[in-house]
């Protein structure tokens, strides 16, 4: 156990719709991270927030955006999804090291 | 971050050590070699890093050749359930860069 949580655990919707993961970091953790990964693009970096604040930014598309809230937990909103949009999708909190929650695994159909 | 190379897959019989290499040639002088392995689409987990010294603990050892341009990751004794890709990183530590994944090594440990 990594001590960071993700929910929901999977996630089905259609094409259009409008999804919200969550992720609440280990405690202590200032640092979050969500990647995306599918099957043909591998493990890619979306974006980070550091204390509420964005610190840096990947492949996030458009549709996509996240925040931080207070208590650090942190969000990833998903718009207009398309199929291509279908992945697992991982939050990380760090210290050191990063350490990954157990993903949201999104399908669209 | 520099660049790293991992063959694709690797077999390994149960019990035996398990070396996976990695070869980052164009590694700098501050950045640290991460290895992260990731467990049929569970969370990628953290192994153990090291600059330039060999690193163990208690998953693993990770022995970094001088000239720091490879690396290789040994699992002493490895079990069925270290069937994993097995992602080799560098990067700078504690530099609060997201991680850049390549591709990895596909390990099959096989009874």
């Amino acid at each position: 156990d990594s001590g960071v949580t993700q929910t929901p655990k999977h996630l089905i919707t259609a094409t259009g719709q409008r999804v919200t993961l969550r992720c609440s970091p280990r405690s202590g953790d200032l640092s979050v991270y969500w990647y995306q990964q599918s099957l043909d693009q591998g493990l890619q970096f979306l974006i980070q927030y550091y204390n509420g604040e964005e610190r840096a930014k990947g492949n996030i598309l458009e549709r996509f955006s996240a925040q931080q809230f207070p208590d650090l937990h942190s969000e990833l909103n998903l718009s207009s999804l398309e199929l291509g949009d279908s992945a697992l999708y991982f939050c990380a909190s760090s210290g050191a090291e990063q350490f990954f929650g157990p993903g949201t695994r999104l399908t669209v159909l | 971050d520099a660049k790293t190379t991992q063959p694709t897959s690797m077999d390994c019989a149960e019990g035996r050590a398990a070396n996976l290499p990695c070869n980052h040639s164009t590694i700098s002088g501050n950045e640290y070699v991460y290895w992260y392995r990731q467990i049929h689409s569970q969370g990628p987990q953290y192994i153990i890093h090291g600059l330039k010294n060999n690193e163990t603990n208690e998953m693993a050892s990770l022995i970094i050749t001088e000239d720091r341009k490879s690396s290789t990751l040994i699992l002493p004794h490895a079990t069925l359930r270290d069937t994993a890709v097995y992602y080799c990183i560098v990067r700078v530590s504690n530099s609060g860069y997201a991680l850049n994944f390549g591709k990895g090594t596909s390990l099959l440990v096989t009874p």
